[in-house]
């Protein structure tokens, strides 16, 4: 069964610094692979998506991941922290083929960003 | 474009009752899914329709757990008889195709408390 591994549950950071949340996946097959955002009583908001094409893969609000097979990561980054990015963040992944797309889910990372 | 909305946003129920979660997803969105985050742990997948017919229900946990979509359009989740470890976030998801790569929209959730 796939499962995902979010390293760290809170990540603090300063505004204007770079923010790293780390996600590994184990499949034998790689996944397709998600970041979702969830911001205060609000639902789960796509932040980006890989599906096979560049391994560099940019997302909204500035975020981008990058796929690297040799480490079965897919780690999300972005270059300067706003106040406006604390929030929830999950990385996800579903198998390729077959039908249906459940999503399984990391356990989450809480960011904080520091004024 | 009115995205997923999912009612009640929170429920406290006594263990042994029953309780009823409604998601409508977006119109013409045929997939619908719902999810559960009990606290402190990863979401799960519970189950997924398309229009009207169940095409996974994996994740539902036991027999206390239905779950219909009558008409293919808003799905309701019921438990019955709520058990303490029920509680938990249940979020509702769309999509528009069920392809492994189309991104599912998400609901708020309903806070489900369990006393």
């Amino acid at each position: 069964a796939q499962s995902v591994t979010q390293l760290g549950s809170h990540v603090s950071v300063s505004e204007g610094a770079l923010v790293l949340l780390r996600c590994n996946y184990s499949s034998s097959v790689p996944p397709y692979l998600f970041w979702y955002v969830q911001y205060p009583n609000q639902g789960l908001q796509l932040l980006l998506k890989y599906t096979s094409a560049a391994t560099l893969v940019k997302g909204i609000n500035g975020f981008e991941a990058e796929f690297k097979k040799s480490e079965t990561s897919f780690h999300l980054t972005k270059p300067s922290a706003h106040m406006s990015d604390a929030a929830e963040y999950f990385c996800a992944v579903t198998p390729r083929g077959g039908y249906g797309n459940k999503l399984v889910f990391g356990a989450g990372t809480i960011l904080r960003v520091k004024s | 474009e009115a995205g997923v909305t999912q009612f009640p946003s929170h429920s406290v129920i006594e263990k042994g009752q029953t309780v009823t979660l409604r998601c409508d997803p977006i119109s013409g969105h045929d997939n619908l899914y719902w999810y559960r985050r009990v606290m402190g742990k990863e979401i799960k997948f519970l189950l997924h329709f398309v229009k009207e017919s169940k095409q996974d229900e994996s994740g539902m946990p036991n027999n206390r757990f239905l779950a219909e979509r009558t008409g293919g359009t808003y799905s309701t989740l019921k438990v019955q008889p709520a058990e303490l470890e029920d509680s938990g976030v249940y979020f509702c998801a769309s999509s528009l195709a069920v392809s492994s790569y189309n991104e599912q929209f998400f609901g708020p959730g309903t806070r489900l408390t369990v006393l």
